[in-house]
C-alpha cells in the first residue's frame, strides 16, 4: 500500500497542451509538496500546502497551478506546456512539528516529457 | 546560486570499505541537515538527520558529521554494502516555526562494488 502515490508515472505530450499530475498520501500527514527535478538534477520546491492552505509558492510560472481538495490530495495542473517543463515532478508529504516537518515522504515521481 | 553543494557527482567504493559523502552549504542560518537516498525510478527516502546543536549523529552503519564553522557535513557508511548503491542527496533547512522548505544538493551517486 503506497504511502505517497502519484499518477501518471510517465507523461509525454506536445507543447501547448494542458496536463495534470495527481498525488495522494495515506499517511495522515498535514503538509504536502511538489518538487521539480530538472535536467541538472536539482530537487527544487515548487509548492507546499499545509491543511489545504498554500504556504510556499516559489517562483514558478503562473501556468503551474496546484490544487488541494483535501489534506490527502495535492494535484498539479500545468497549462500551455513548454519544452522547459520537461522534468521529473515529485510529490511529498510530511507532518508538521519541529522534528517531523523536515522528514518528507516522497512519491516515486512523474516524468514529464514535452515534445 | 547554489546554497547546497555536493561537489562529487559520483563515488565508487569496494564492498566492506567506508563510503564518505560530502556536502557544503553557504548560509550559516541553516540549522537542520538531512540526508536522503534515492534509487532509480523511486522517490528520495529519508536516511538520517542532524541538528546544529550536535556534531555527530549515528544510526547503525550511517553516521552524519557536522562542522558548523566550515559549513560542511558528511555522511559515513561503514561497512558499505552493494545495496547502498544509490544517489545520496544532502538537504538543509531552518528549523524555525513555519519552515517547511528543504534545499537540496545535486546528489552524489554512490556505487558499491562487490
Amino acid at each position: 500500500d503506497t504511502a505517497v502515490s502519484q499518477t501518471p508515472k510517465y507523461l509525454v505530450t506536445q507543447m501547448g497542451n494542458d496536463k495534470s499530475i495527481k498525488c495522494e498520501q495515506n499517511l495522515g500527514h498535514d503538509t504536502m509538496y511538489w518538487y521539480k527535478q530538472d535536467s541538472k538534477k536539482f530537487l527544487k520546491i515548487m509548492f507546499s500546502y499545509n491543511n489545504k492552505e498554500l504556504i510556499i509558492n516559489e517562483t514558478v510560472p503562473n501556468r503551474f497551478s496546484p490544487k488541494s481538495p483535501d489534506k490527502a490530495h495535492l494535484n498539479l495542473h500545468i497549462n500551455s506546456l513548454e519544452l522547459g517543463d520537461s522534468a521529473v515532478y515529485f510529490c511529498a508529504s510530511s507532518q508538521s512539528g519541529i522534528s517531523g516537518a523536515n522528514v518528507l515522504t516522497f512519491g516515486a515521481g512523474s516524468r514529464l516529457t514535452v515534445l | 546560486d547554489q546554497q547546497v553543494k555536493q561537489n562529487s557527482p559520483s563515488l565508487s567504493v569496494q564492498e566492506g570499505r567506508i563510503s564518505i559523502l560530502n556536502c557544503d552549504y553557504t548560509n550559516s542560518m541553516f540549522d537542520y541537515f538531512l540526508w536522503y537516498k534515492k534509487y532509480p525510478a523511486e522517490g528520495p527516502t529519508f536516511l538520517i538527520s542532524i541538528s546544529s546543536i550536535k556534531d555527530k549523529n549515528e544510526d547503525g552503519r550511517f553516521t552524519v558529521f557536522l562542522n558548523k564553522s566550515a559549513k560542511h557535513l558528511s555522511l559515513h557508511i561503514v561497512p558499505s554494502q552493494p545495496g547502498d548503491s544509490a544517489v545520496y542527496f544532502c538537504a538543509v533547512t531552518y528549523s524555525g516555526a513555519g519552515s517547511y522548505q528543504l534545499t537540496f544538493g545535486k546528489g552524489t551517486k554512490l556505487s558499491v562494488i562487490p
